[in-house]
């Protein structure tokens, strides 16, 4: 199946800081990328959607000045945490998904374990 | 807008029983659906999804799931569990426009002890 690669796969940063997280789809063109969080035993809540070449639609909620989200190129999407604090550490994961009808499977990254001290 | 609900958040089983994990619907709107698995600190790796046709959906490591539209719901099973089917299982839900996001159930956890 299709691959999405994630990195870094875990960060630990100064509080006050920004982190950048990268998702790439790594052999078919994904128009649409999605990121997720999870908190510990819960399960992934949807916050933003991310089109290429325009600006990422968010869930009610999501802060946007906070998880500034690009996606430049068909097969790249960052999602930057600006002035990280402890309450945004969490596991972070993209997701792709193949504009083309057909495709209806979504790929999903090995997932980013942000840690804010 | 769908949603999705686990009715169950963890199940403990013995290894080489059988197992069913819960999974109800909710959408106004014709759904694809989904089950995925997630190893401690990894990604989601799919087991299996619905999309048309046989409402019986095989998947990978041995699952199954059985579609019923009209209880709308999606319960994933296996005949015989082992201990490395120990993990995190999501049903995930998404309406039929390509490109959309899929909504997660909050997840069920299959404990698989000997």
């Amino acid at each position: 199946g299709a691959v999405v690669s994630q990195h870094p796969s875990w960060v630990i940063c100064k509080s006050g800081t920004s982190v950048k997280i990268e998702c790439r789809s790594l052999d078919f063109q994904a128009t649409t990328m999605f990121w997720y969080r999870q908190f510990p035993k819960q399960s992934l809540m949807l916050m933003a959607t991310s089109n290429e070449g325009s600006k990422a639609t968010y869930e009610q909620g999501v802060e946007k000045d906070k998880f500034l989200i690009n996606h430049a190129s068909l097969t790249l999407s960052t999602l930057t945490v600006t002035s990280a604090h402890p309450e945004d550490s969490s596991f972070y994961i993209c997701s792709a998904r193949s504009a083309r009808s057909v495709d209806t499977e979504a790929f999903f990254g090995q997932g980013t374990r942000l840690t804010v001290v | 807008a769908q949603s999705v609900t686990q009715l169950d958040s963890q199940v403990p089983v013995f290894e080489e029983a059988p197992v069913e994990l819960r999974c109800n619907y909710s959408s106004s709107v014709s759904v694809y659906l989904f089950w995925y698995v997630q190893y401690p600190n990894q990604g989601l790796q799919l087991l299996l999804k619905y999309l048309s046709g046989s409402t019986l959906v095989k998947g990978i490591n041995g699952f199954e799931a059985e579609f019923n539209k009209s209880q709308t719901s999606f319960h994933l099973r296996k005949p015989s569990v082992h201990i490395s089917d120990t993990a995190e299982y999501f049903c995930a839900v998404s309406d039929h426009q390509a490109g959309t996001a899929l909504i997660f159930g909050k997840g069920t956890t299959l404990s698989v002890s000997s």
